[in-house]
């Protein structure tokens, strides 16, 4: 079993700012990494995974995300925030193994102010 | 369609009522997910199929939940005897196959409020 920590509710930050949220994850066996970026009523859209390989990953809109297996984290970062970038970001997490389901964390929720 | 559709967007009842929400993946995704998303809360796995057959149906609450996808494409979760609690947004995601790092991708979600 696995479970997810997003330990910010909310972030407020200003435009072009840079921001990073964070989370942090448990898991008994090797796990894949997710981030999703949900935009008011839409669905939620994958923003960038981590599967194996290099540990920093580049996503979608300028985003990225360091896997730290050490530190069992997968914070998301972007050095410079838009206001089109105000959404709701989850982070899940599955493990690697075959068939496994997908765990989500409670989101954090990104305020740019212009 | 381009995306995945899932209706109706918005659905209020009363508590004890039965009520039925349909998700419709993208042609070609065998893998499909439901997940209920609670206020303040990361959406919630209920069920996976993959083609017509529930592959994992751990999440589903209680047995007044079923969901079903007969051929392989359009599923529908069922809820008997709704309650209160069973107010939220219900998700649902599919994807190419069940594989690991295959993406999902989620439908806009129904909102069941249950009076």
């Amino acid at each position: 079993a696995q479970s997810v920590t997003q330990l910010d509710s909310q972030v407020p930050v200003f435009e072009e700012a840079p921001v990073e949220l964070r989370c942090n994850y448990s898991s008994s066996v090797s796990v894949y990494l997710f981030w999703y970026v949900q935009y008011p009523n839409q669905g939620l859209q994958l923003l960038l995974k981590y599967l194996s390989g290099s540990t920093l990953v580049k996503g979608i809109n300028g985003f990225e995300a360091e896997f730290n297996k050490s530190q069992t984290s997968f914070h998301l970062r972007k050095p410079s925030v838009h206001i089109s970038d105000t959404a709701e970001y989850f982070c899940a997490v599955r493990g690697s193994g075959g068939y496994q389901k997908v765990t989500f964390g409670t989101g954090t929720k990104l305020q740019v102010i212009p | 369609g381009a995306g995945v559709s899932q209706t109706p967007s918005n659905k209020v009842t009363e508590k004890g009522k039965y009520v039925e929400l349909r998700c419709d993946p993208i042609s070609g995704h065998t893998a499909l997910y439901w997940y209920r998303q609670s206020l303040g809360q990361g959406p919630e796995f209920l069920i996976y199929f993959q083609g017509t057959g529930a592959a994992d149906d751990s999440g589903l609450p209680n047995d007044r939940f079923f969901a079903v996808r007969p051929e392989g494409s359009v599923s529908t979760l069922k809820i008997q005897r709704t309650e209160r609690g069973d107010s939220a947004v219900y998700l649902c995601a599919g994807a190419v196959a069940g594989g690991p790092g295959n993406e999902q991708f989620f439908g806009p979600g129904t909102r069941l409020t249950v009076l």
